[in-house]
């Protein structure tokens, strides 16, 4: 199948500071890929959706200035967590879709970043 | 209601038992679903898709029923290995899409 890398895999860091997060797509061409958040115990929750060349689309309740995504080639989507908090500490994880949509909505997962904020 | 509601389980089944679980979708018009498998602490790995009446797959069965809203995942003569948590996948919001939304995820321990 497909892969997907993502990196860091994990990174610790103070209270206050940035954390850029990479997904890439590294046998395919992906012109969307999602970036979600698992916190203990729980599923995965959407983020935002990432189009190659235009803005992402945030889910509900997800702040578009705290957590900037830039999709800037169909192989790479960055997500950066702006002054990070202990309660932003989680699980990040991307996936990537290849295809335009229809019946096979297949993601493909990275490996996922693991980010703890002290 | 929630989009997808699984039991959380954990089920706890000895090597070589048939294990089923259940999954309930809210929206009515999704067309495609998916099972994802979870071991701890990694990303989830696609298990199967679910096209349908349902698919096979190895020790795996897949079964949708549309009438009722749900589908499940059967899985036969189970292996140590296939202790993870599976993750019930349907297509997130109205008229289905790109986006998925996924289950809280039903843990399965398979022991000797």
């Amino acid at each position: 199948g497909a892969v997907v890398s993502q990196h860091p895999s994990w990174v610790i860091c103070k209270s206050g500071t940035s954390v850029k997060i990479e997904c890439r797509s590294l046998d395919f061409q992906a012109t969307t890929m999602f970036w979600y958040r698992q916190f203990p115990k729980q599923s995965l929750m959407l983020m935002a959706t990432s189009n190659e060349g235009s803005k992402a689309t945030y889910e509900q309740g997800v702040e578009k200035d705290k957590f900037l995504i830039n999709h800037a080639s169909l192989t790479l989507s960055t997500l950066t967590v702006t002054s990070a908090h202990p309660e932003d500490s989680s699980f990040y994880i991307c996936s990537a879709r290849a295809g335009r949509g229809g019946r096979n909505n297949e993601q493909f997962f990275g490996p996922g970043t693991r980010l703890t904020v002290l | 209601r929630k989009e997808v509601e699984q039991d959380p389980g954990p089920f706890n089944v000895p090597e070589g038992a048939t294990v089923a679980f259940n999954c309930t979708y809210s929206n009515s018009a999704s067309q495609s679903f998916f099972w994802y498998r979870q071991d701890c602490r990694k990303e989830p790995k696609l298990l199967m898709s679910v096209y349908s009446s349902g698919n096979e797959d190895g020790r795996f069965t897949a079964q949708l029923n549309r009438a009722s809203q749900y589908i499940s995942l059967l899985i036969r003569d189970s292996k140590l290995s296939d202790s993870a948590t599976y993750l019930c996948v349907a297509p997130k919001g109205a008229g289905g899409g790109n986006k998925l939304t996924f289950g809280t995820g039903t843990q399965l321990k398979v022991e000797l």
